[in-house]
Parts: structure tokens; C-alpha cells; sequence
């Protein structure tokens, strides 16, 4: 599997765009990108997956340059119930296990 | 929308008991997951079940560990003799394939004094 690096904390304010990035150096070419978003004493909760270029959902984009060596969930606007633990996962989208990280943690302030 | 529940919400139980965590899976989904996440920790695949068997399962789940899928709705997971470091919060979860795309419920948090 790939190993991911994701930033451990982030910052942000009520309103701003908030970019994570996402290294994955040794991503494989049936990997696929996946972010997946996590609140306190809740289960996660899929946000948006992608192969290469840029998706988009009603909740956020993921951007994947043409090397996918890393990728960038974007979350527009955030508010403050967008604080939460933002987990990415590099795999093949047959692979059942999905292994998490230590994730970034978002706080989103007033 | 439809949604993965669990039961129940909080289990408290001493150690050496045998527990069974409950969940209902989303309907049409076929491939069935446990995870759990000890507090402040990363969270952790436990196994994967399908079409009635195991398909996968991690070094975690040891003998002490057992699913079953007793019914057409619902999914459990059996710690046969709790140990002190099996508190923790166990997710289940549930995907339509064998897709990246899973369903989490909303957790039973384990208390094993």
C-alpha cells in the first residue's frame, strides 16, 4: 500500500478555503485517491475519490496533478462544523481494508 | 438516506466476559466491515465479510474475534473473553461492492473494566 503524509493539524476561519495536501510518493497505477472525513465519537464518512485530475462534489474537490505523487482536498467556505479529523487513503479501489492514518486535524474557528 | 446502525451504543462489561457488538447493515450492500479506534488512536480494520464467509481480516482479529451474519439484516461481531485492551470504539460498516466507498455506522464505544 501507499504511504500517505498528510499535515497533522490545520487552522482555519469561518468562510476561508482550506486546502489539505496529501503526499503519496509511491502510488501505484491501480491506486486510487480517497478522503475520507471523521467527527468526534462518530464512524468516517466518505467525502470524494479520484484517479487523476480534478473531482468535484457538493461537498469538495480533489486535485491530482498528472504525476499523482499527491493529492489536495479542497473544502470551500468552511464553517465550523467542517472541524473534523480528514483522513486520506491511497489504494486500489478493489481493496476492502481501508487503512487510515493519523489524518489531519481541521479546526475551523468563528 | 439510508444508513448503518449499531447496537448497542455504549457496552460496559468486565473482563474475561464475551460481548457481541449488533449492526444493521445498509440493505442492498453486500460486503460487511469492522473497524475499531481506541481512543486517540488511528482507526483499525478488523475484517471483512462477504457472501457469508470471511474475505479478509487483519492480525487484530484473532480467535478471540468472530462475525456472523445470523439473519438476512444483521451483522455481529463476538469478542468471545474481553481483554482490558479491547475498549475501544468498534465501527461497522458497509459497502454496495468491493469499493472504496464505505458506510460507516455510528460506533459502539467498549468499556472493559
Amino acid at each position: 500500500l501507499a504511504k500517505t503524509t498528510q499535515p497533522i493539524s490545520m487552522d482555519s476561519y469561518e468562510g476561508q478555503e482550506v486546502n489539505i495536501t496529501c503526499s503519496h510518493n509511491n502510488i501505484a497505477t491501480n491506486d486510487y485517491i480517497t478522503w475520507y472525513q471523521q467527527f468526534p465519537s462518530q464512524g468516517p464518512r466518505f467525502i470524494i475519490q479520484g484517479y487523476k485530475t480534478k473531482v468535484t462534489n457538493e461537498v469538495a474537490s480533489l486535485f491530482i496533478p498528472a504525476d499523482r505523487k499527491s493529492s489536495t482536498l479542497s473544502l470551500p467556505r468552511v464553517s465550523l462544523s467542517d472541524t473534523a479529523v480528514y483522513y486520506c487513503l491511497v489504494g486500489p479501489t478493489g481493496r476492502r481494508a481501508l487503512t487510515f492514518g493519523s489524518g489531519t486535524r481541521l479546526q475551523v474557528q468563528p | 438516506e439510508p444508513e448503518v446502525t449499531q447496537t448497542p451504543s455504549h457496552q460496559v462489561t468486565q473482563m474475561g466476559q464475551e460481548v457481541i457488538l449488533r449492526c444493521v447493515p445498509i440493505s442492498n450492500h453486500l460486503y460487511f466491515y469492522w473497524y475499531r479506534q481506541i481512543l486517540g488512536q488511528k482507526v483499525e480494520f478488523l475484517v471483512s465479510f462477504y457472501n457469508n464467509e470471511i474475505s479478509e481480516k487483519s492480525e487484530i482479529f484473532d480467535d478471540q474475534f468472530s462475525v456472523e451474519r445470523p439473519d438476512g439484516s444483521n451483522f455481529t461481531l463476538k469478542i468471545r473473553s474481553t481483554k482490558l485492551e479491547d475498549s475501544a470504539m468498534y465501527f461497522c460498516a458497509s459497502s454496495e461492492a468491493g469499493e472504496y466507498e464505505q458506510f460507516f455506522g455510528p460506533g459502539t464505544r467498549l468499556t472493559v473494566l
